[in-house]
């Protein structure tokens, strides 16, 4: 069965630059969410969608920001990286969002 | 804000040993308390949750216990074995936030 895709898996990126990473949920998931995950600590929430609207958001800048589609997949965008941004992407599917949530394999973002 | 606090960092066990791990949460209403694993350059994988009106839940070697009153829970993992070793994350998510609250980690170390 297919789960949760991400993509790019890997993506290098200079500061100032702009990157826009994108999941598909698992088929019959309406809700996505999106992590940060820096190397040696838990993923950190950024956002959470369900039908399309934004039901959820984390203490991340203005700079992050996400998006979801009829087809419920979704992105995330990140304007004027910033070396700090250099993280793992996580994004996961769950039903309504409330409920079990199910991880992507991450996109892993380097800024130089 | 929320917080989830996350003990031991970092713990060795002897395999067939067992392996305990504690999560403390801050958030009284939180009513859904996931545990991930999440083995090197993997993605984290859902291997037992509990929601708040469960004491105790059990799955083969693996179980988690919840205590509202003091506001933690634990993963009990026993007959540990190698493949058990991993990072280990606990998570707690409350009503209308939308967002889980991931602990720091635990990395498990089971010794053969």
């Amino acid at each position: 069965d297919a789960g949760v895709t991400q993509s790019p898996t890997h993506l290098i990126k200079t500061r100032g630059q702009h990157v826009t990473l994108r999941c598909s949920p698992i088929s019959g998931h309406k809700s996505v969410s999106w992590y940060q995950q820096v190397l040696g600590q838990g993923p950190q929430f950024i956002f959470q969608y369900y039908e399309k609207e934004e039901r959820g958001r984390g203490n991340f800048p203005d700079r992050f920001s996400a998006r979801q589609f009829p087809n419920y997949s979704s992105e995330l965008n990140v304007n004027a990286l910033l070396l700090g941004d250099s993280a793992l992407y996580l994004c996961a599917s769950s039903f309504q969002g409330m409920d079990e949530q199910f991880f992507g394999p991450g996109t892993r973002l380097t800024v130089l | 804000g929320e917080n989830v606090e996350q003990h031991p960092s970092t713990l060795s066990v002897q395999e067939g040993d067992s392996a305990v791990i504690k999560c403390t949460y801050s958030d009284s209403a939180s009513n859904y308390f996931p545990w991930y694993k999440q083995e090197l350059g993997k993605r984290p994988q859902l291997i037992i949750d509990i929601r708040s009106n469960v004491g105790e839940k059990k799955d083969q070697r693996i179980a988690v216990t919840l205590n509202k009153t003091a506001k933690h829970f634990s993963l009990h993992i026993t007959e540990t074995q190698p493949e058990d070793s991993a990072v280990y994350f606990c998570a707690a998510t409350s009503p209308g936030t939308y967002k889980y609250i991931f602990g720091t980690g635990t990395r498990l170390k089971v010794l053969a």
